[in-house]
């Protein structure tokens, strides 16, 4: 299957600060990249879908000014999360799909476990 | 609006038994596509089938099957002959295709314990 990475793996940051956090496609070049956030023993919360080139298309609920997604490639996408407060603390996953066909199937990076103290 | 409802929030069984995870989905399109993925403990999400909706054919891969049955609106699976490896949370999806960006719509996660 297709091999979709994220980095870092983990991250501890202090209230206040900002953790970039990066997905990427390598084998194949994802047209979308999607982000979803997941709290403990619960499921996947989409977060916002990103085409290669234009602006990201948010969740209704999600801050935008908050969680600033760019997907400058067909091999990156990064989600920042700015001014970082206790409550960002939770498991960030993206997904990328190989192209703007619809039964094209997404597949997943390994997860970015954020800690914000 | 698209739900995916997993009823089964733990299963606990014991190595080599045979375990059935339910899936049932809403929809009101006539093209969607359905879809398992495997949490591990690790957290990465692995994709173990799609299905679209035009396709009820039951499907068998190794010791994992699935039954799709467009009528009772269920995608479910089935763990033959479960191992400890078989430990994770799985979860199933719903991806309609007049959806913009073709998003995901999970089901609550299924936790699946096979003890030894």
């Amino acid at each position: 299957g297709a091999v979709v990475s994220q980095h870092p793996s983990r991250v501890i940051c202090k209230s206040g600060t900002s953790v970039k956090i990066e997905c990427r496609s390598l084998d194949f070049q994802a047209t979308t990249m999607f982000w979803y956030r997941q709290f403990p023993k619960k499921s996947l919360m989409l977060m916002a879908t990103s085409n290669e080139g234009s602006k990201a298309t948010y969740e209704q609920g999600v801050e935008k000014d908050k969680f600033l997604i760019n997907h400058a490639s067909l091999t990156l996408s990064t989600l920042t999360v700015t001014s970082a407060h206790p409550e960002d603390s939770s498991f960030y996953i993206c997904s990328a799909r190989g192209s703007a066909r619809v039964t094209d199937t997404q597949y997943f990076g390994p997860g970015t476990r954020l800690t914000v103290l | 609006a698209q739900k995916v409802t997993q009823a089964q929030t733990e299963i606990s069984v014991v190595e080599k038994e045979d375990v059935t995870l339910d899936c049932v989905y809403e929809t009101r399109d006539t093209t969607y596509y359905l879809f398992w993925y495997k949490q591990p403990p690790s957290g990465e999400l692995v994709f173990l089938i799609r299905r679209n909706s035009f396709d009820e054919q039951n499907e068998i891969s190794g010791r994992y099957s699935w039954n799709f049955q467009k009528s009772t609106s269920s995608f479910n699976f089935t763990i033959t002959a479960s191992q400890v490896v078989d430990s994770a949370v799985y979860f199933c999806a719903l991806s309609e295709a007049r959806a913009a960006g073709n998003k995901l719509t999970f089901g609550g996660g299924t936790r699946v314990l096979v003890k030894p």
